[in-house]
């Protein structure tokens, strides 16, 4: 089974300033790891996601995240935000094996609020 | 590419009445799950079809929730009788198989408020 752990509820930051979104799991097993971002009455869209290769993974909108795999954890940065990154930032796992189903597990997510 | 599609995107009802939820997914897609999101939690499985077959109903709260995928393309979600804890976001979603490489498209959901 796996889990989703996201250590902050809401994250307020002014614009221009850099952001980290965290995010630990823990899973029996292997996992592929995914960032979606919600806006105001929309639906969930995938940000980045890890496979496997290089452990930092770059997204849309100027965002990138770093997995640590003894830390198991994929945390979510980015330099400079704009208002416009204002949103609700889900993590999420995948595992991997015949028996896993495929299924997204995740986390309960982390209000970013950009202020001018 | 025309994305996930579900109706409606609001609901309101009262409880014990019933109300069904529709989703069309991307085309040629075999995977289609549904989602519950209550309001500051993450989306949580409902149910997982693989073409017209049930891969993973182990959420699914079976004695009020029903969802069926007859020809393998559209679902339908049902709620009968509603309760005021099912207020939340219904999320559609489909990925071209279930492989957890393949990325999993979600549609706009439809907002259920039970009063």
């Amino acid at each position: 089974a796996q889990s989703v752990t996201q250590l902050d509820s809401q994250v307020p930051v002014f614009e221009e300033a850099p952001v980290e979104l965290r995010c630990n799991y823990s899973s029996s097993v292997s996992v592929y790891l995914f960032w979606y971002v919600q806006y105001p009455n929309q639906g969930l869209q995938l940000l980045l996601k890890y496979l496997s290769g290089s452990t930092l993974v770059k997204g849309i909108n100027g965002f990138e995240a770093e997995f640590n795999k003894s830390q198991t954890s994929f945390h979510l940065r980015k330099p400079s935000v704009h208002i416009s990154d204002t949103a609700e930032y889900f993590c999420a796992v995948r595992g991997l094996g015949r028996n896993q189903g495929g299924k997204l597990i995740f986390g309960q997510g982390t209000e970013l609020s950009v202020k001018p | 590419e025309a994305g996930v599609a579900q109706s409606p995107r609001y609901k309101i009802i009262e409880k014990r009445q019933s109300v069904a939820f529709w989703c069309n997914p991307i085309s040629g897609h075999a995977t289609l799950y549904w989602y519950q999101q209550i309001l500051g939690q993450g989306p949580k499985l409902l149910i997982q079809f693989q073409n017209n077959g049930v891969v993973d109903d182990s959420q699914l709260p079976k004695d009020r929730f029903s969802a069926e995928r007859l020809k393998g393309v559209d679902s339908t979600l049902k709620i009968q009788p509603a309760k005021l804890e099912d207020s939340a976001v219904y999320l559609c979603a489909s990925s071209l198989v279930s492989g957890a490489r393949h990325t999993i498209y979600f549609g706009e959901g439809s907002w259920l408020t039970v009063v």
